[in-house]
């Protein structure tokens, strides 16, 4: 089964804009981490927040957590052709749990 | 190369006959998962280690289905009498467990996958 929801299903944007994602998510969680997979290609770790954090940083991401809404969001701003890339967000129910993935957000952007 | 390696990066085969893919971790990782992932959709959980014991294994996995992790280096998962159903990418990934920053569960670290075809 699988927890995160993400939101939309697929973004298309231009080079330069900001792509804002979203996830949804059932039970309480330890963590949830945001993942970048291009077609064909294996799960490239992005960031993790964890679940007494609400905001994190790392370059051009932004995660938020809002544990009372169950639900998160990636930031990527000013983004780039090479963002093109399905995006997931997984989530982990306890520290020892295993990482439950989403169906994932299909991203474009047109150069 | 010192991330995660799986060999082979492709196979096809006939439905019924059996098949054998390989997953080298980082070598510093004590967790070792498997997760199978169908086109559009995300990675669902099949398996983890942690060494050579293996922890938990998804409901969905079918006993045609056996991982194993002898020596708590690399992995094998064996799909016996493969059916057209089989067909996806298997991905593995491996992780430090517990992880310094977070006490508990860290991110993973994927291999590239190992695409099924069952004909």
């Amino acid at each position: 089964s699988q927890q995160g929801e993400e939101d939309p299903q697929a973004l298309s944007i231009q080079e330069g804009e900001n792509a804002t994602m979203n996830c949804s998510y059932k039970t309480s969680i330890n963590n949830l981490q945001w993942y970048r997979q291009n077609s064909g290609r294996g799960l490239v770790h992005l960031i993790l927040i964890r679940s007494n954090e609400r905001e994190k940083h790392s370059g051009r991401l932004r995660v938020t957590l809002d544990t009372s809404k169950k639900s998160s969001s990636l930031l990527i701003t000013a983004s780039r052709a090479a963002d093109t890339a399905s995006y997931f967000c997984a989530t982990r129910t306890g520290a020892n749990s295993k990482l439950t993935f989403g169906k994932g957000i299909t991203l474009s952007v047109r150069p | 190369d010192t991330g995660v390696s799986q060999d082979p990066r492709h196979k096809i085969t006939k439905r019924g006959q059996n098949v054998t893919f390989r997953c080298d971790p980082i070598s510093e990782h004590n967790r070792l998962y498997w997760y199978r992932q169908t086109l559009g959709q995300g990675p669902e959980f099949l398996t983890y280690f942690q060494n050579e014991a293996q922890l938990e294994k998804s409901r969905l996995l079918s006993d045609r289905f056996s991982a194993e992790r002898p020596k708590g280096s690399f992995s094998t998962l064996e799909i016996q009498r493969t059916e057209q159903g089989d067909s996806a990418m298997y991905l593995c990934a491996s992780s430090r467990y517990p992880n310094a920053g977070t006490g508990g569960g860290s991110e993973l670290f994927f291999g590239e996958g190992s695409r099924l075809t069952v004909l």
